[in-house]
């Protein structure tokens, strides 16, 4: 159980071009979802939160104009990185959570993104 | 947030038990530990959890001290591919807290299991 997916895994594109990730929870229904970022070298940094059906809440210094969040169902949350630049290559994880066990976080494999 | 702080590498030989430690001296009464593991190019891995009770599941043993100051991590016995960066992380288990829901990820234990 608690199995959530990530697709694309991996993804170049080329600079100013916009990119759609999406993170599904296969065998729960995710109340909240989280995506996060990881540089090379470095740990996770939380980018924003997101409950379904409402606005996501961004950490402080995302552009949330930048990293658009939709989180439409109960399964599925997708992050659009508009007019990617190459300083947005980075490898976005995103996380799912269930109120009724307890809100442990599990984590999709991650998207290797690299703008070009 | 209760801050966490962990070895950067540990070291341990396959078959042998790892034992990692976490301190998180300014935790608060409603905050869990919980422990991850991140395998190279990989999401993070959920391993345990607990309150102020040790706790045991299929992957790993998690005890806590009686002033829930500091934690280990027990790996019974290591495999190869036990080798990973270990996360202690201290969050909030209800509506109120600061690091409710939050995961706030520091740089962790690289522990290497080796024949």
């Amino acid at each position: 159980g608690a199995v959530v997916s990530q697709h694309p895994s991996r993804v170049i594109c080329k600079s100013g071009t916009s990119v759609k990730i999406e993170c599904r929870s296969l065998d729960f229904q995710a109340t909240t979802m989280f995506w996060y970022r990881q540089f090379p070298k470095q740990s996770l940094m939380l980018m924003a939160t997101s409950n379904e059906g409402s606005k996501a809440t961004y950490e402080q210094g995302v552009e949330k104009d930048k990293f658009l969040i939709n989180h439409a169902s109960l399964t599925l949350s997708t992050l659009t990185v508009t007019s990617a630049h190459p300083e947005d290559s980075s490898f976005y994880i995103c996380s799912a959570s269930f109120q009724g066990w307890g809100e442990t976080q599990y984590f999709g494999p991650g998207t290797r993104l690299l703008v070009l | 947030d209760a801050k966490t702080t962990q070895p950067p590498s540990m070291d341990c030989a396959e078959g042998r038990a790892a034992n990692l430690p976490c301190n998180h001296s300014t935790i608060s009464g409603n905050e869990y530990v919980y422990w991850y593991r991140q395998i190279h190019s990989q999401g993070p891995q959920y391993i345990i959890h607990g309150l102020k009770n040790n706790e045991t599941n299929e992957m790993a043993s998690l005890i806590i001290t009686e002033d829930r100051k500091s934690s280990t991590l027990i790996l019974p016995h290591a495999t190869l591919r036990d080798t990973a960066v270990y996360y202690c992380i201290v969050r909030a288990s209800n509506a109120g807290g600061t690091s409710y829901g939050k995961l706030t990820f520091g740089q962790g234990t690289i522990l290497t299991v080796h024949p």
